[in-house]
């Protein structure tokens, strides 16, 4: 399997331009997460789906963020308009459900620099 | 809420030498933990977990760790380690989703 897929690895956008982030599951599993990663805050989950329909978003940060997923194997999150505080490194994980001992995977990563 | 606290911001041993990245947690219930590792510019990649059963977990890469119910923790060891493993170490615990401590830099000197 080739892994939680993520594009792109790097972008650098100005203020106040829209980005958008793809991730694509691991085939078969069916659970989701978006996470931030950023020295200040450490790994923050932004937004979990279950059977492509968001669970928990409580950790979006305001409205400028969206997240789709549109089928079981992609994803995206959007940030409109962008800000130079939402530079950071995005990740994608999942997992095949909801039992407690399943691995959740992560993908590489998707940098983010707005200027 | 369920949290872990990894008290340790850096780790600095010698190649060679004997390798702990210490990690607390707080439950309700049964603890699911987990140890992951992230090497520069990388994504996280699982070391290994805690479910149930034997207190010392194996995992990837030679890395074990022990699952200690009365002082609440689940340190990381190696019991040789590389300069390869010089990484950003993470504890994390389930409940529906991992919650992450802050992490732990890990420099293995030659």
């Amino acid at each position: 399997d080739a892994g939680v897929i993520q594009s792109p690895r790097h972008e650098v956008t100005e203020m106040g331009q829209e980005v958008t982030l793809r991730c694509k599951p691991i085939s078969g599993h069916n659970s989701l997460f978006w996470y931030r990663q950023t020295m200040m805050r450490g790994l923050e989950l932004l937004i979990y789906f279950n059977n492509n329909v968001p669970i928990d978003d409580s950790g979006m940060p305001e409205d400028r963020f969206s997240a789709k997923m549109p089928n079981a194997s992609f994803s995206t999150l959007k940030i409109q308009p962008s800000e130079p505080r939402d530079s950071a490194v995005y990740f994608c994980a999942s997992r095949t459900g909801v039992l407690l001992q399943e691995t959740q995977y992560f993908g590489p990563g998707t940098r983010l620099l707005v200027l | 809420a369920q949290s872990v606290a990894q008290p340790e911001d850096q780790v600095n041993v010698a190649e060679g030498n004997p390798l702990t990245v210490k990690c607390t947690y707080s439950v309700s219930g049964n603890p699911y933990l987990f140890w992951y590792v992230q090497y520069p510019n990388r994504g996280l990649q699982f070391l290994l977990k805690y479910i149930t059963g034997d207190n010392l977990v194996k995992g990837s890469y030679g890395f074990e760790a022990e699952f200690n119910k009365s002082q609440t923790s689940f340190h990381l060891k190696k019991p040789s380690a590389l300069v390869s493993d010089s990484a950003l170490y993470f504890c994390a615990v389930r409940d529906y989703k991992l919650s992450f401590g802050a992490g732990t830099t890990v420099t293995v000197r030659a």
